[in-house]
């Protein structure tokens, strides 16, 4: 069961327009959603992370929209750089008693074109 | 600060054979964990601890061990391994849980089973 779903799988966008990667999640007990970065042959690294109590959170080029009724968020990556070309994944976890771990969305390979 | 370690970087097994991930983060981190990375399907959570002494599965736990016996190490034992298990594996710790707290991983160990 897939519980935090992905897309799309890969993106290819030119130099200085706009990549959004999209997620949706299933359990309403989450409570907490980061976005890891990852570059070929390094470990995730966290890139932005949102709580549900605010809809948007911006960090330099990179943003987080959140939509709690329909239970997705998004990344949106402003003027793309081919320093940008990465995996990104999406995740989620929950506080309290429940397993305390991430649960990862299947990965965003971004292609940035110069 | 070394941050997260783990060796082997690569490794080949041979089906049935034994073998020892090592994971070791010098952040004096509460919360350490595994995750194995196969494409199309994110990061999957084989084990994690939240403190010397204690362990608990994750979502894909069958065919690996663990234990922590210190603060600073967390290593993985493949009982005997099976083809399935050809993954690259991430070992990670963040301060307390995942929820809230920034999740640091290490480069990764390739490992190939014949």
């Amino acid at each position: 069961q897939q519980q935090v779903k992905q897309s799309p799988q890969s993106l290819i966008v030119q130099k200085g327009g706009i990549s959004i990667i999209n997620c949706a999640y299933e359990n309403t007990a989450f409570d907490y959603f980061p976005w890891y970065q990852q570059f070929p042959g390094k470990g995730p690294a966290l890139l932005i992370a949102i709580r549900p109590d605010v809809s948007e959170k911006k960090e330099g080029r990179f943003t987080i929209s959140f939509n709690k009724s329909a239970k997705q968020f998004s990344l949106h990556i402003m003027d793309s750089q081919p320093g940008d070309s990465a995996t990104y994944f999406c995740a989620a976890s929950m506080g309290g008693t429940g397993r305390r771990a991430l649960t990862f969305g299947s990965g965003t390979r971004l292609q940035v074109q110069p | 600060n070394a941050g997260v370690t783990q060796t082997p970087k690569f490794q080949v097994l041979k089906t049935g054979q034994s073998m020892t991930l090592q994971c070791a983060q010098d952040m004096n981190h509460e919360y350490m964990s595994w995750y194995r990375q196969d494409p199309g399907m994110g990061l999957r959570l084989i084990h994690y601890s939240v403190g010397a002494g204690i362990t608990d599965q994750g979502e894909v736990p069958n065919g690996y061990n663990v234990s922590r016996s210190t603060t600073e190490d967390f290593p993985l034992r493949l009982l005997s391994a099976a083809p399935s298990q050809t993954s690259v594996y991430f070992c990670a710790s963040s301060f307390r849980g995942p929820s809230y707290n920034e999740q640091f991983f290490g480069p990764g160990t390739r490992l190939t089973v014949l």
